[in-house]
């Protein structure tokens, strides 16, 4: 089953405007990720942030992390056309025998010119 | 992302065929899982393997079964297909920071 939801489920702008994506999930985690997919296929992994940090920046993403609310952010600033994709957030347990992933539902963005 | 790869790239079965895909990791990445994503919908958790012991599975029936070998390629393994198993079926192993996913095996089943 899914870990929980992304909104909004679609999201359209114009080239250079931000993009922000939300998060939310239901169990306790030992961190959080965002992953990008192209038409269908390979999932790239943007960036991580664990459950003791509160927001991390990676060139023109900013994510946060809000542990008491069980949610998370992706901001893309600057957009581009070839940021048009779907995002998806994954979280991981704590550290036990298995560690998996548990995806929410995905926020399917396009960037226009 | 380079590093984890597939086989086949797409694949057309019979609904009750069997199908084995294929999954190659990067050397040094003990830990491979298996995802099944339907279509609109995110990735879930099949199962994984480390060391080439399966150490964790997902809600899959028994009919999806697994092998991990040690140069570090794995299989996924589905008997008796259903029409709901066409999906797109991606691996990824473990690295420090996340996960390496390969681009997947676009299953479809008739």
């Amino acid at each position: 089953s899914q870990q929980g939801e992304e909104d909004p489920q679609a999201l359209s702008i114009q080239e250079g405007e931000n993009a922000t994506m939300n998060c939310s999930y239901k169990t306790s985690i030992n961190n959080l990720q965002w992953y990008r997919q192209n038409s269908g296929r390979g999932l790239v992994h943007l960036i991580l942030i664990r459950s003791n940090e509160r927001e991390k920046h990676s060139g023109r993403l900013r994510v946060t992390l809000d542990t008491s609310k069980k949610s998370s952010s992706l901001l893309i600033t600057a957009s581009r056309a070839a940021d048009t994709a779907s995002y998806f957030c994954a979280t991981e347990p704590h550290t036990g025998t298995a560690s998996k992933l548990t995806f929410g539902t995905g926020t399917r963005l396009q960037v226009t010119l | 992302e380079t590093g984890v790869t597939q086989s086949p790239t797409h694949l057309i079965k019979t609904r009750g065929q069997q199908v084995t895909l294929r999954c190659s990791s990067q050397s040094g990445h003990n830990t491979v899982s298996w995802y099944q994503q339907a279509l609109g919908q995110g990735p879930q958790f099949i199962f994984q393997y480390y060391r080439e012991e399966e150490n964790g599975r997902g809600n899959f029936p028994p009919r999806f079964s697994g092998l991990q070998f040690p140069n570090y390629s794995s299989e996924l393994n589905v008997n008796a297909l259903e029409l709901d198993d066409s999906a797109l079926y991606l691996c990824a192993s473990k690295r420090t920071y996340g996960y390496t996913f390969g681009s997947g095996t676009r299953l479809t089943v008739v």
